[in-house]
């Protein structure tokens, strides 16, 4: 374990449904990420929150929408996905923001089917 | 495109035998990060060499920078077969707008 705990590892939820992803670190880092991982494509970088304020939001659909209540928590909020969103979605934290380039520790993914 | 590359894509040895991966960029960089991943799994941080170093080592993994080809090499000696997985090599950008850009990935089978 890397200390970053993803819940729930499995989800599969229709194109009408509304769900959550949720990633929790005990690491006592600053920065948390959300990454989307499909086949055959590099690592997309998502959202990146340092000291609990959004930093980087990478012209990601608004159908996916990221929270980050404290330096501990970042959740995931789905609605009305579509079958392409379909793909291991992976939190990761860092002791300091993307800028520094420390290394970044990942949680298990969750891997989302959209059906 | 600033995505890294990695090649092999695939790469498939026998157990004890070594196995080489490189990577190459096109952007100056600030530091390379190479990551291993389990089928469906999150990423597992390897091992992180500067722009100012040429190589690393830690246990059976060895990690070489050249910045002048752009090009960074993982090499796994007496590799196991615990070593199948995936590596990626992840590198931050120098300048003012540092970002985290990945490669693609080389798929490793290590066979018993």
């Amino acid at each position: 374990e890397t200390g970053v705990t993803q819940t729930p590892r499995h989800l599969v939820m229709g194109m009408t449904n509304k769900k959550s992803l949720k990633c929790e670190q005990h690491l006592g880092h600053n920065a948390m990420y959300w990454y989307k991982q499909s086949a055959k494509k590099p690592l997309e970088l998502m959202f990146v929150y340092s000291l609990e304020e959004r930093v980087e939001n990478n012209s990601v659909p608004s159908r996916f929408s990221p929270e980050c209540p404290n330096s501990s928590h970042l959740f995931l909020h789905l609605h009305t996905l579509q079958p392409e969103d379909s793909a291991l979605y992976l939190c990761a934290s860092s002791q300091e923001g993307p800028a520094i380039g420390t290394e970044a520790f990942f949680g298990q993914g969750t891997r989302l089917t959209v059906v | 495109s600033q995505q890294g590359e990695e090649d092999p894509q695939a790469l498939s040895i026998q157990e004890g035998e070594n196995a080489t991966m490189n990577c190459s960029y096109k952007t100056s960089i600030n530091n390379l990060q190479w990551y291993r991943q389990n089928s469906g799994r999150g990423l597992v941080h390897l091992i992180l060499i500067r722009s100012n170093e040429r190589e690393k080592h830690s246990g059976r993994l060895r990690v070489t920078l050249d910045t002048s080809k752009k090009s960074s090499s993982l090499l796994i000696t007496a590799s196991r077969a615990a070593d199948t997985a995936s590596y990626f090599c992840a590198m931050i950008n120098a300048g003012n707008n540092r970002k985290l850009i990945w490669g693609l990935g080389t798929s490793l089978a290590v066979n018993p």
